[in-house]
């Protein structure tokens, strides 16, 4: 089953410009990922947020999360065409459980 | 950061054929293994759950006589796709995680393809 959606489900912006995504989900977490997928290739891991974490982050990718709102939010700045991909949250109800993906956002950066 | 392999990458196979890929941690002893098929433009749906040397836990609506799991080792964990039929053509993903880490592994995925 899916936890929750992403939002936009497709985004497109010029080279430069910052993209924004948003995940909300429904349940309790113990943690929130993000990873990007091309087009027909696996999953890259991009953060890992904990539930008693706010924000963090990792070169131009910022990740937010509120778990007031069960809402996170992933900032890639001064994007590239390279970051052009479907971009999945997922979050982890407790230690071992399986992760449950939101529906993805397409991003396509144009140069 | 840690790898996982798949193997085959891809495999075209004829209805009634079984089908077996693979999933392998390299560099580490992953404790847990899942599974995941995703549609063309859809997200990744959770098949099943396997830890090493006990039995999988399915998804609610998986078949577990038609998709076969098996984790013998630490670092393999198997998929089988029994008498494959059209509709089981989809994009087979493996993810594994060690015993210290919240971070799961992806595998590059398999495409099958059922004629």
């Amino acid at each position: 089953s899916q936890q929750g959606e992403e939002d936009p489900q497709a985004l497109s912006i010029q080279e430069g410009e910052n993209a924004t995504m948003n995940c909300s989900y429904k349940t309790s977490i113990n943690n929130l990922q993000w990873y990007r997928q091309n087009s027909g290739r696996g999953l890259v891991h991009l953060i890992l947020i904990r539930s008693n974490e706010r924000e963090k982050h990792s070169g131009r990718l910022r990740v937010t999360l509120d778990t007031s709102k069960k809402s996170s939010s992933l900032l890639i700045t001064a994007s590239r065409a390279a970051d052009t991909a479907s971009y999945f949250c997922a979050t982890e109800n407790s230690g071992n459980t399986p992760l449950v993906f939101g529906k993805g956002t397409r991003l396509s950066v144009i140069a | 950061g840690a790898v996982v392999s798949q193997h085959p990458s891809r495999v075209i196979c004829k209805s009634g054929t079984s089908v077996k890929i693979e999933c392998r941690s390299l560099d580490f002893q992953a404790t847990t293994m899942f599974w995941y098929r995703q549609f063309p433009k859809q997200s990744l749906m959770l098949m099943a759950t396997s830890n090493e040397g006990s039995k999988a836990t399915y998804e609610q609506g998986v078949e577990k006589d038609k998709f076969l799991i098996n984790h013998a080792s630490l670092t393999l964990s198997t998929l089988t796709v029994t008498s494959a039929h059209p509709e089981d053509s989809s994009f087979y993903i493996c993810s594994a995680k060690g015993p210290y880490t919240d971070t799961q592994y992806f595998g590059p995925g398999t495409r099958l393809t059922v004629l």
